[in-house]
């Protein structure tokens, strides 16, 4: 069976500090990658996407990159961090051609002080 | 176009009662429409899905219902039970490879005992 690691589950980070967060799919090759952002009391905002190694789609300007060095990893990053980053930052894969059944992780707690 | 609209933000039921989501969207364009089940503190999973070919959708004590000349369609628990007492988002997107989910804002829902 299919299974998504993301990690870690909780950070807590200081302004213009960096950040590197790691997702991982096991039990599936060549899935489409996606992280979401959702802020408190909010939806869910699509920020990066990747159908294949190193193919990476942003969906809005902003102070992350996203990047896919393995077919089931997907890492996010940013250079230096902004109070506006913190948020519930979620890792989700979906099965390639079936984009609309999405498998969420368990998601990052990111606080920016 | 691409927005999907969720009412309410949140929603307080008592036990056994009727726990009533609506969603509206515009693009004429989507065909699958899910929802999504988020508990705090973790990701978002699929919990029922309907495509705009029937008008209803039935998975045990949830129900879709799709108005698609309204372009609305609406998630309704049954005997509303504690355990239910989550975030809950509607989506919509076109299915296939080049679609995307759009997602409601959520609603947060209590289910007093």
């Amino acid at each position: 069976s299919q299974t998504i690691h993301q990690w870690p589950a909780t950070l807590v980070q200081p302004v213009g500090s960096p950040l590197s967060l790691e997702c991982t799919v096991e039990g599936t090759s060549n899935p489409n990658l996606y992280w979401y952002r959702q802020a408190a009391g909010r939806g869910l905002q699509l920020l990066f996407y990747s159908v294949g190694i190193g193919q990476i789609s942003s969906e809005v300007p902003q102070n992350l990159s996203a990047s896919r060095p393995q077919d089931r990893q997907f890492i996010l990053s940013s250079k230096k961090l902004l109070l506006s980053d913190s948020g519930f930052y979620l890792c989700a894969w979906s099965v390639w051609r079936i984009r609309e059944k999405l498998f969420f992780g368990s998601g990052t707690q990111l606080s920016v002080l | 176009q691409q927005q999907v609209k969720q009412s309410p933000q949140s929603l307080i039921v008592q036990k056994g009662g009727i726990s009533i989501i609506n969603c509206a969207y515009e693009n004429t364009a989507f065909d699958y429409f899910p929802w999504y089940q988020q508990f705090p503190g973790k990701g978002p999973a699929l919990l029922i899905a309907i495509r705009p070919d029937v008008s209803e959708k039935k998975e045990g004590r949830f129900t879709i219902s799709f108005n698609k000349s309204a372009k609305q369609f609406s998630l309704h628990i049954m005997d509303s039970q504690p355990g239910d007492s989550a975030t809950y988002f509607c989506a919509a997107t076109v299915s296939g490879n080049t679609g995307k989910l759009i997602f409601g804002q959520g609603t947060t829902l209590q289910v007093k005992p």
